[in-house]
């Protein structure tokens, strides 16, 4: 079973600079998604991005970004210019491209953004 | 787009009654998915319906929870009776089928808080 690993319960930022959050996981599979979602207060969750495992190109969505590395399996986020909003709990999750279309998350990052 | 609706947002129930939480997805999406959220075991997948077809209900805790999607544009999950240790935010989430945007993540609903005292 594919597992996912967020190692870091709780990171915090400065406005304005760069924060990267990590994410690894287990899978035999060769082919699958990996998603960033974002959890703030109101309790919606947000996509953020996505990866597709059989793009080398990581994805980037405005001031998100991945660094994904395949063999090592892990799944960064990367926020710059962070702002206010973007403090909330981040999850990093997991589906296969073929068959149970299950996501599997990992157990957050809690991101605060200091003034 | 509305989005997907889920209520109650808030339930405060006595152990022992029936519970109903409920989902609309939005229009046109095949997929519906039922997570609950905890601090102990995070965000788990309890079922999910394909054309309101259930697929997988291996997540299901155990009998007390039965979940039903009886059209495209109207779920229901039920639990009873209900314990306190069913307290958690429970999700709902839908998706677009093949050749219409399939491979995007879930869009997910507001949640219903449960607490069940």
């Amino acid at each position: 079973a594919q597992t996912v690993t967020q190692s870091q319960p709780e990171m915090s930022v400065q406005e304005a600079e760069t924060v990267t959050l990590s994410c690894t996981y287990d899978t035999s599979e060769s082919d699958y998604y990996l998603f960033w979602y974002k959890q703030p207060p109101s309790r919606q969750m947000i996509l953020v991005i996505r990866q597709e495992a059989y793009k080398q190109q990581n994805a980037t969505e405005n001031r998100f970004s991945v660094n994904f590395q395949k063999a090592a399996k892990s799944f960064s986020l990367k926020i710059s210019d962070s702002q206010l909003g973007d403090a909330a709990m981040y999850f990093c999750a997991y589906r296969t491209l073929f068959g149970n279309e299950k996501l599997t998350f990992g157990t957050g990052t809690r991101l605060t953004i200091i003034p | 787009d509305a989005g997907v609706i889920q209520s109650p947002r808030h339930e405060v129930t006595e152990m022992g009654q029936e519970v109903t939480l409920r989902c609309k997805p939005i229009s046109g999406h095949d997929y519906l998915f039922w997570y609950r959220q905890t601090m102990m075991r995070g965000l788990e997948l309890l079922i999910y319906f394909n054309n309101n077809v259930p697929i997988d209900d291996s997540g299901m805790p155990e009998d007390r929870f039965s979940a039903k999607m009886p059209n495209a544009s109207f779920s229901t999950l039920k639990i009873q009776p209900s314990e306190p240790r069913d307290s958690a935010v429970y999700f709902c989430a839908s998706k677009p089928g093949q050749g219409k945007g399939f491979n995007y993540g879930y869009t997910f609903g507001s949640g219903t808080r449960l607490t069940v005292v």
